[in-house]
């Protein structure tokens, strides 16, 4: 099965600065890519995704890249706020249904 | 439109009993996913309804087993409870095909 390893597990930098967060999968026939932020007590949210024909996708402050031939996947969280605070998890998943692997997740503090 | 909910959200038993616990998707979403997520192991993916149909399962025990209703809504099941099945339990919902699942908040069984 699909085998998805994440790190680092935590990450702290000071606000203003720039977050990367890795992920790689061993299975090439994932080709969904989603990440999630789980904040303390709440539901993991759906922060961006990627699918296997995009090699990069933006959304404001928050990139996401793949590299299909090295089966890796990193988050990029430019211009850092503390609210950005949280547990952050990758996940692959294949075109088989909605059945996602998670990484082990990463826990970034984002210090003022 | 109303998101995910999951019921009860917390729950408290003793070994060897057994628990149901329920998951109502958003309006429209067809595909019912359900995770185990603890502090040591993560997110770990259980199984997954499409159309009152098991699409997609896990690697848990016979114990633990689901069924989708017509509405969508699914519920799962855990037998012969042990402490090791304490966890926070979290459904995904999403629309047919390979879609963003979109998590309830969960859970939280605890196994005395």
């Amino acid at each position: 099965g699909e085998n998805v390893e994440q790190h680092p597990s935590t990450l702290s930098v000071q606000e203003g600065d720039s977050a990367v967060i890795k992920c790689t999968y061993s299975d090439s026939a994932s080709n969904y890519f989603p990440w999630y932020k789980q904040e303390l007590g709440k539901r993991p949210q759906l922060i961006i995704d990627i699918r296997s024909n995009v090699g990069e996708k933006k959304d404001q402050r928050i990139a996401v890249t793949l590299n299909k031939t090295a089966k890796h996947f990193s988050l990029h969280i430019t211009e850092t706020q503390p609210e950005d605070s949280a547990v952050y998890f990758c996940a692959a998943s294949k075109n088989t249904g909605n059945q996602f692997y998670f990484g082990t997740g990463t826990s970034l503090t984002v210090i003022p | 439109k109303a998101g995910v909910t999951q019921t009860p959200r917390y729950l408290i038993k003793t070994r060897g009993q057994q628990v149901t616990l329920s998951c109502s998707p958003i309006s429209g979403h067809r595909s019912v996913s359900w995770y185990q997520q603890t502090p040591g192991q993560g997110l770990q993916f259980l199984f997954e309804y499409f159309s009152e149909t098991q699409r997609n399962k896990g690697n848990f025990p016979g114990r633990f087993s689901g069924r989708q209703f017509s509405n969508s809504r699914s519920e799962m099941n855990v037998s012969t409870l042990e402490l090791g099945d304490s966890a926070l339990y979290l459904c995904a919902s999403s629309l047919a095909g390979i879609n963003e699942q979109f998590f309830g908040p969960g859970t939280r069984l605890t196994v005395l």
